[in-house]
């Protein structure tokens, strides 16, 4: 399958701090890439869908000014978790599709963030 | 309100045996199901999925139902090994990309 990669793998930051998370398809290109947040025993929760070269779509209850998503490219697409507080703390992944060819979408490894 | 739901947490088979996970679902226009295994720590891995055009999808150890009326779909594995131990996780989608993620369901395999 498709391998999509995340960078940091975790992460620890201090309070008010920003902290940046990349994710990369490695072998395809990814027009649209989602961003998901999953708390410890839950399910994932979808953050925001980005579509290469527009604005992100933020899912109710995400403050958009807080998780900065870009996605500049068809390989990259970069959250900014902005004046990170310890409620940040979470596990983050990110998934890649392309939706010419399949409904499927490639998962990154995720990346552990914790706000001290 | 929770579109995709997996009522069983857990679930604990021997090796050898079938193991069924089973997904319920609330919105009539999913068209696309996917199942996904995933390790603590670690994204999710694609496993299998269906389009709402079948009720049946075979790959290898795994197999997914799809049963549009009573909107519901089960993830079977035969036989069941050690390393199949993990949280399983069924997706839908409603003819774009974004996936509606069910609870989860974590699986134990036991000798």
């Amino acid at each position: 399958g498709a391998v999509v990669s995340q960078h940091p793998s975790w992460v620890i930051c201090k309070s008010g701090t920003s902290v940046k998370i990349e994710c990369r398809s490695l072998d395809f290109q990814a027009t649209t890439m989602f961003w998901y947040r999953q708390f410890p025993k839950q399910s994932l929760m979808l953050m925001a869908t980005s579509n290469e070269g527009s604005k992100a779509t933020y899912e109710q209850g995400v403050e958009k000014d807080k998780f900065l998503i870009n996605h500049a490219s068809l390989t990259l697409s970069t959250l900014t978790v902005t004046s990170a507080h310890p409620e940040d703390s979470s596990f983050y992944i990110c998934s890649g599709g392309d939706r010419g060819t399949s409904n499927e979408q490639f998962f990154g490894p995720g990346t552990r963030l914790t706000v001290l | 309100d929770q579109q995709v739901k997996q009522n069983s947490p857990s679930l604990s088979v021997q090796e050898g045996r079938i193991s069924i996970l089973n997904c319920d679902y609330t919105n009539s226009m999913f068209d696309y199901f996917l199942w996904y295994k995933k390790y603590p720590a670690e994204g999710p891995t694609f496993l299998i999925s269906i389009s709402s055009i079948k009720d049946k999808n075979e790959d290898g150890r795994f197999t997914v139902f799809l049963n549009k009326s009573a909107k519901h779909l089960s993830l079977h594995i035969v036989p069941s090994q050690p390393g199949d131990s993990a949280v399983y996780f069924c997706a839908a989608s409603e003819n774009t990309d974004k996936l509606i993620f069910g609870t989860g369901t974590r699986l134990q395999v036991f000798p």
